[in-house]
Parts: structure tokens; C-alpha cells; sequence
């Protein structure tokens, strides 16, 4: 029973435009969502979070945004670079611990 | 090094062996946590540690899987007689207690069990 889903295995968009990656949750007991990238061949690296307090958080480039009646969030990348090519993670943590658990991933194709 | 660091970075082993992955932290860093990765999937939980405790080892699939951290830094997952459904990339990843979750992984142990 996955708490986590990502339900698009993978995303294309033109460089210079809006990504636009999705997430849902299953679970009300999260206390903090989290966003990852990874590139082949290499550990997930922590990219932005936000409270479940919150329902928007920006950093540079990457704006996460959380729709709690709707158990929903999603990542803003404006402009799209090449660079952002890559696997992104939602993540969530438990509101009573520091469990952390992952989605199934998106992979993002940044075109030229 | 500054970064998390796991070893070995490949391991190949025969159905039934027995596997030791090893997982250095970031120095201070006194959660430590396991995940598992199978081709096209995101990281499957398995245990995490606060301090030399394991807090919640509800995604360790069987008794075969057993991780430790005898002294609150380094951790060592063990995987006993094989099969070759174990095979994928096991990741470690450290952080300091409190925050959100900002983890830092290793790159990672790539078992293949043949």
C-alpha cells in the first residue's frame, strides 16, 4: 500500500518552460513533505521541502506547493534548464517519527 | 571524505550467501536510514537508527534482512542466504536528529545475487 504515489513515471518539457511534477499521499500523518533529485549512478539529493503547515514554499528556480484537503502537492521548476533533467522523488516524513518514505519517482526530459 | 560513504560499491554474490553492506555517516549525524532500490521504482524503506537503536524497522522484509550500528555511527546491513529477488542498489542515508528530513545519501551498494 503505497502512502506516497507519483503518478507520472515521466515528464517532458521544453527548456525555458514550467516543469510541473506531482504527488499525491494517502496518509494525513505526515508532518513534513520533501522533494529529491537524483542523477544515474548517484544518491537522491535533497532539493526543497515544505511544512504541512504550510501550502508553499520557494527556493530560487523550485516552488513546492501543498493542497491538504486535496492530500496533494506539486513542484514548480521555472525556467526549465538541461541541467534539471533527472529522477525526481516525493518524499514524506511521519508526524510521530522520523520515518521517511519515498515515491515511485518521476523522470524529467528538459528538451533543447 | 564529508559525504556519506558505503561500501562495497558493487557486490555480485551467489543465491544463499551471505551479504554485509557497510554504511559510514556524515560525522554527527545520529539518524541513519536504509532504503532499498529496485530498477524504476523510488527507495523502499527498510530500518532507520536514532543513535545506536534501531526506531522503526517495520520495512526490513524478513528475518533474513538484519541491519546494526553497534556505537551510533557506522552501520552494517546483513543479508543472510540470498535469493535473487535481493538483488538491487541499497542506499544509505544520514541526518542530524530534528530538522525536516533533509537526507544525505551515499551513492549506494549495487548487490546482484545470481
Amino acid at each position: 500500500d503505497q502512502q506516497v504515489k507519483q503518478n507520472s513515471p515521466s515528464l517532458s518539457v521544453q527548456e525555458g518552460r514550467i516543469s510541473i511534477l506531482n504527488c499525491d499521499y494517502t496518509n494525513s500523518m505526515f508532518d513534513y513533505f520533501l522533494w529529491y533529485k537524483k542523477y544515474p549512478a548517484e544518491g537522491p539529493t535533497f532539493l526543497i521541502s515544505i511544512s504541512s503547515i504550510k501550502d508553499k514554499n520557494e527556493d530560487g528556480r523550485f516552488t513546492v506547493f501543498l493542497n491538504k484537503s486535496a492530500k496533494h502537492l506539486s513542484l514548480h521548476i521555472v525556467p526549465s534548464q538541461p541541467g534539471d533533467s533527472a529522477v525526481y522523488f516525493c518524499a514524506a516524513r511521519g508526524l510521530r517519527d522520523d520515518k521517511i518514505i519515498f515515491g515511485k519517482g518521476t523522470r524529467l526530459h528538459i528538451l533543447p | 571524505g564529508a559525504g556519506v560513504s558505503q561500501t562495497p560499491s558493487n557486490k555480485v554474490t551467489e543465491k544463499g550467501k551471505y551479504v554485509e553492506l557497510r554504511c559510514d555517516p556524515i560525522s554527527g549525524h545520529t539518524a541513519l536510514y536504509w532504503y532499498r532500490q529496485s530498477l524504476g521504482q523510488g527507495p523502499e524503506f527498510l530500518i532507520y537508527f536514532q543513535g545506536t537503536g534501531a526506531a522503526d524497522d517495520s520495512g526490513l522484509p524478513n528475518d533474513r534482512f538484519f541491519a546494526v550500528r553497534p556505537e551510533g555511527s557506522v552501520s552494517t546491513l546483513k543479508i543472510q542466504r540470498t535469493e535473487r529477488g535481493d538483488s538491487a542498489v541499497y542506499l544509505c542515508a544520514t541526518k542530524k536528529t530534528g530538522g525536516p528530513g533533509e537526507l544525505f545519501f551515499g551513492e549506494g551498494s549495487r548487490l546482484t545475487v545470481l
